[in-house]
């Protein structure tokens, strides 16, 4: 059984303070990582497809690096909005496994 | 809007009973997935199918079922229902049937409450 985990398991921040939070997975036979963006009352949203070991991807204030030799990729929020609250989900594919495997999630709040 | 639609949005039933669940994938997708979501659980995997045929298995019971239709809709089929089945019932759709490079997407879910 994989096992892909998040922490924190939740985070309170300041409007404008820089945040990160991790999402841990097994460092073998690596195939893909996903992260999204699930907002209350609506749905998951993709945010970055990583599948290279080193692997930077940004959106706007948001980016992520990928390690898969040590099995970790870490978000990083620079200077949250109240906007940006949300659980903040990884999913995690490796080579014989036939789907993805969602983390528990990492809630956000950003307190104006 | 992610392009895929799920209804009905919210489906109260009691114990014993069986009920459909729909889903539309974004236009051009080929792959549907489907995932529960339980009380204090993260999304579990059940099913997804690629153009019409089933691809990948997760830990869905033997009382659920699903298919995917030739215009790519798929269905799943939740019977003998019991209250450990509330959920929240996504669907997501990919273009290919292993997302490599291509996220899912995901529909608002649908609301299971069994009473």
């Amino acid at each position: 059984i994989l096992n892909v985990e998040q922490s924190p398991q939740s985070l309170h921040v300041q409007e404008g303070d820089s945040t990160n939070f991790t999402c841990s997975f097994p460092s073998s036979n690596f195939y893909a990582l996903h992260w999204y963006r699930w907002e209350t009352a609506k749905s998951p949203e993709a945010l970055f497809v990583m599948t290279l070991n080193g692997d930077e991807k940004k959106k706007g204030r948001i980016s992520a690096t990928l390690n898969t030799k040590e099995g970790y990729s870490y978000l990083y929020i620079k200077g949250s909005q109240p906007e940006d609250s949300a659980t903040y989900l990884c999913a995690f594919k490796h080579n014989y496994g036939q789907n993805f495997v969602f983390g528990p999630g990492t809630r956000l709040s950003v307190l104006p | 809007d992610s392009g895929v639609t799920q209804t009905p949005k919210h489906l109260i039933t009691a114990t014993g009973q069986r009920v459909t669940l729909r889903c539309s994938p974004r236009s051009g997708d080929l792959s549907v997935y489907w995932y529960q979501q339980s009380l204090d659980q993260g999304l579990q995997f059940l099913i997804q199918y690629y153009n019409g045929e089933e691809r990948a298995k997760g830990n869905i019971l033997e009382r659920f079922s699903a298919q995917q239709f030739p215009d790519l809709h798929s269905e799943l089929n939740l019977s003998s229902l019991e209250l450990g089945d509330s959920a929240l019932y996504f669907c997501a759709s990919s273009v290919t049937g292993t997302p490599y490079n291509s996220p899912l997407h995901f529909g608002n879910g649908t609301r299971l409450t069994v009473t």
